[in-house]
Parts: structure tokens; sequence; C-alpha cells
């Protein structure tokens, strides 16, 4: 099994609509996550960070973390066409190690 | 304006001559990594360093050399580049062990 896995898509969601992307990991003593986006052929940027079992909103994001189930997602509301993109995945394993990358999931909104 | 700073952005090459990436941070961040992504691979970590002349091997090291001398700097060092290092190549930079990755823009590297 994979570190980090993703469904690579594309997932394709109309303009307005929820956007669900779910993350799985293999290693359960895993304590940290992270959400990135990826335009093309740009650098990963950090969307949100959650450490503790529940749900973690900033704006039209929400994660979602179940350790238990070794599951996180990333929840877009009201997504937009600019939300096009790759979103990353990654998991750190225990303190002080490498942060893992999912493959990533591409999303695509139409207007 | 904070940010990880990478040079140079593209670069051409032919193999076996040796190259350095540059990567420096002004966020006083003691911890630095490179990482490499392929398309369907995503990326993957080349080496790390937690502070200054402590340097560690990531997921593929092979072909690659870094140093950190100073805090600031981490560059990447490809002593006799091949074909299979191209790829893009991202400079990441964080407090400490537990925060999260903040990237720089990246380099291209094509190696013919």
């Amino acid at each position: 099994q994979k570190e980090v896995e993703q469904n690579s898509g594309p997932l394709s969601v109309p303009e307005g609509a929820i956007a669900s992307l779910n993350c799985t990991y293999s290693d359960r003593v895993s304590q940290s996550f992270f959400w990135y986006r990826q335009y093309s052929g740009k650098s990963p940027e950090l969307i949100m960070s959650i450490y503790s079992n529940g749900d973690k909103e900033d704006g039209r994001f929400t994660a979602q973390l179940n350790k238990a189930s070794q599951y996180v997602s990333l929840l877009i509301r009201d997504s937009q066409p600019s939300d096009s993109a790759t979103y990353l995945c990654a998991v750190r394993k225990q303190a002080g190690t490498a942060l893992i990358f999912g493959k990533g999931t591409t999303l695509s909104v139409s207007s | 304006e904070a940010q990880v700073t990478q040079n140079p952005r593209y670069l051409i090459t032919v193999t076996g001559k040796k190259l350095t990436v540059t990567c420096s941070q002004n966020m006083n961040h003691e911890y630095m990594s490179w990482y490499r992504q392929d398309p369907g691979l995503g990326l993957r970590q080349i080496y790390y360093s937690m502070n200054v002349e402590v340097t560690d091997k990531g997921d593929v090291p092979e072909g690659y050399k870094v140093s950190r001398k100073e805090k600031r700097n981490f560059p990447l060092i490809l002593e006799s580049p091949s074909p299979n290092q191209t790829s893009l190549y991202f400079c990441a930079s964080t407090w400490d062990r537990n925060s999260p990755l903040h990237f720089g823009n990246g380099t291209r590297l094509t190696v013919t």
C-alpha cells in the first residue's frame, strides 16, 4: 500500500458546487496533515493544516481528519473556476520526519 | 517579503556538466529540503537539512549533493547530470520539523 494515496481525477464540478477531495494514508502514527494547491507549472501553496481529529474550517475550505480510518479530506464550498488546480495531500508520519506527498487530485471547476 | 528563492528558474544542460541550483530563504527557517516532481510520481524528497552543517538523505538522493554552510542557503549540486534527472525541482523550508513547508518557485531542469 502506498504511503499517501489520492484519486488522481480529474474531478469535475460545476461552479458553485462543493468539491470533495480525499486522501488516505498507511501509517497509523502519522501526526500532521496538510493540503496544498498547485497550479500547472507553479509551486505548491499551503491551503490547510490539520493535526487532530475533526473538522477545521478556513473560509471556503474545510479539512476533515479521521485518524481511526486513516483518512483526511478537503471540502471546497462554492467552487470557483480559479480553484481548478491539482490538490496535494501531505502527511508527516512522526515529528521530525519528512513530509510524504500524495500524487495529487486534479480538480476542474467549470463555469 | 518572506520567500524561498531558487535560481535559475529554467536550465538546459548536457550530460556530465556539473551544475548547481541555488536556494535561499529569508525567514530564518531551520529546516530546508529539496524535492523533485515528475509526472506520475509526484513530489519526492531528495535531501533535507535540519540546521547548519546537518544534512540527510531523502527518498531519491542518488546523483545529488547538498550543503548547508549558512542557515539561509541550501544549494543542490548535480556533479554529473544525466537525462533521468530532467525534472521540476523545488526547494522548501520551514521553522521546525513539525510545521508546513513553504516552497520556492521551482527550477525546471532539462538534461540532454
